[in-house]
């Protein structure tokens, strides 16, 4: 049974960056083709916003609205992958979540099906 | 980005009794496949949240029959035919179909 879980700072000063970490335990990060490693964010009184996925092989994909202040990537040999977060405010206060989106060949998909259960991040001096 | 819009935002139920829960897209979900990718999620309170429906209307694994996912294109509705106590929290809907995922505000199903 894969799991994910995250780990971080947990409290971070305005303007600086945030660094996030999810280890996946239980399955490899290193089978292809089946899933994209991916964040989402829960802000106060927003719901969800995905953020950003990558694949096995570093293929990345970033919402837009964070694009220009946000990096994923992953470490195949340490079955993680990271989120960055840059020029930190207030407003990137929330719970982030690592989740696994499950995909197959010729567009099959199944869902966002592996959660972690959410680190707190708080932006505050 | 495809906007998700969800209603009710709050449902009272008597345990029991059916839910239902609408989620409409501003653009169509459907993919050239035929598919329509949209999910469902519940989030339990301190939760993470919880796959329950892919592509419209298919279970995830260990999903209890009692919730079905039906519609197509811009339209679509998540059925519990019996609430029980383990189903009260906040219902999401996620469109798969394009980059950013986005989802649907949020549905809280509460005892009534």
């Amino acid at each position: 049974q894969v799991q994910l879980q995250e780990s971080g700072p947990g409290l971070v000063k305005p303007s600086q960056t945030l660094s996030l970490t999810c280890t996946v335990s239980g399955g490899s990060i290193r089978r292809g083709g089946d899933y994209y490693w991916s964040w989402v964010r829960q802000l106060p009184g927003r719901g969800l916003e995905w953020i950003a996925y990558i694949y096995y092989i570093g293929n990345t994909y970033y919402n837009p609205s964070l694009k220009s202040r946000v990096t994923i990537s992953l470490d195949k040999s340490k079955n993680q992958f990271f989120l960055s977060v840059t020029s930190l405010t207030a407003a990137d206060t929330g719970v982030y979540y690592c989740a696994r989106e499950r995909v197959g060949p010729d567009y099959v998909y199944y869902g966002m099906d592996v959660w972690g259960q959410g680190t707190t991040v708080t932006v505050s001096s | 980005d495809i906007v998700m819009a969800q209603s009710p935002l709050y449902l009272p139920v008597t345990p029991g009794e059916p839910a239902s829960i609408s989620c409409r897209s501003n653009q169509s979900l459907q993919h050239t496949n035929g598919k329509n990718f949209l999910d469902w999620y519940l989030q339990r309170p301190g939760q993470p949240p919880q796959l329950l429906i892919y592509l419209a209307s298919n279970r995830a694994s260990g999903v209890p029959d009692r919730f079905s996912g039906s519609g197509s294109a811009t339209d679509f509705t998540l059925k519990i035919n019996r609430v029980e106590a383990e189903d009260f929290g906040v219902y999401y809907c996620m469109q798969a179909l394009q980059i950013p995922r986005t989802f649907g505000q949020g549905t809280k199903v509460d005892i009534k």
